[in-house]
């Protein structure tokens, strides 16, 4: 089966530990995408990644960062830097077509993380 | 620039029809909805693209109104399994860099 896995499910962490998140995806996808949701938000885009070893930040990158080292894999880690980290976060990735189209993004069953 | 989603929330009798709307200041080169049910992940509707198409299957269709620089989603017939909330995501250059909206929230009872 194709799709996207993220994991763990739920995280619990102490303040001012380093954590990372893995998003795995066997689509062929080239790009990628994390996005954190807070409780009665819309999804707010952390970071994307449209190629191998090639990265963007997105509208909330401060307190994040991103690797994208192979084609499958966008893990992202929530540093200590980030002020309020506790939140849903979601994985996502997309077909790069056609210039002029436009392509869904499908999404992982997402990571919730607590820190206290 | 986030778009602007109204209603926020809806609550509907199965059967009943309903209109969400998407609406941005700026131009657009598409418009993305989902829906995500509680605790789950978005869930692909449909994609609109500049030039005011609309699409549909089943009894969920959408438009674009390039001028207005709105999209609106509209689910006829309402069953249950609709329940959710409803994101738009919008892209201004064609570059597939969402901005979603906050939402939103449809309940339909029996």
């Amino acid at each position: 089966d194709g799709g996207i896995t993220q994991s763990p499910k739920y995280l619990f962490r102490k303040e001012g530990q380093n954590v990372t998140l893995s998003c795995e995806q066997n689509l062929n996808h080239d790009a990628m995408y994390w996005y954190r949701q807070d409780p009665g938000q819309g999804l707010r885009l952390i970071y994307y990644s449209q190629i191998v070893n090639d990265f963007q930040k997105g509208d909330i990158a401060e307190g994040y960062s991103v690797s994208r080292e192979k084609k499958e894999s966008f893990p992202l880690t929530v540093t200590s830097a980030q002020k309020n980290p506790t939140a849903f976060y979601l994985c996502a990735s997309r077909h790069s077509g056609l210039a002029g189209s436009a392509y869904e993004q499908y999404f992982g069953p997402g990571t919730r993380l607590t820190v206290t | 620039q986030q778009p602007v989603q109204s209603p926020q929330a809806v609550i509907l009798r199965e059967g009943e029809d309903a209109v969400i709307n998407c609406s941005s200041s700026k131009a657009l080169y598409s418009v993305h909805w989902y829906r995500q049910k509680h605790g789950e992940a978005p869930v692909f509707l449909m994609i609109l693209l500049k030039g005011g198409e609309q699409k549909g299957h089943d009894k969920i269709s959408a438009s674009f109104n390039e001028k207005k620089q709105q999209s609106s989603l509209y689910l006829t017939a309402s069953q249950l399994s609709y329940s959710g909330t409803y994101f738009c995501g919008t892209d201004l250059f064609g570059n597939e860099k969402l901005t979603f909206g906050t939402g939103t929230r449809l309940t339909i009872i029996p």
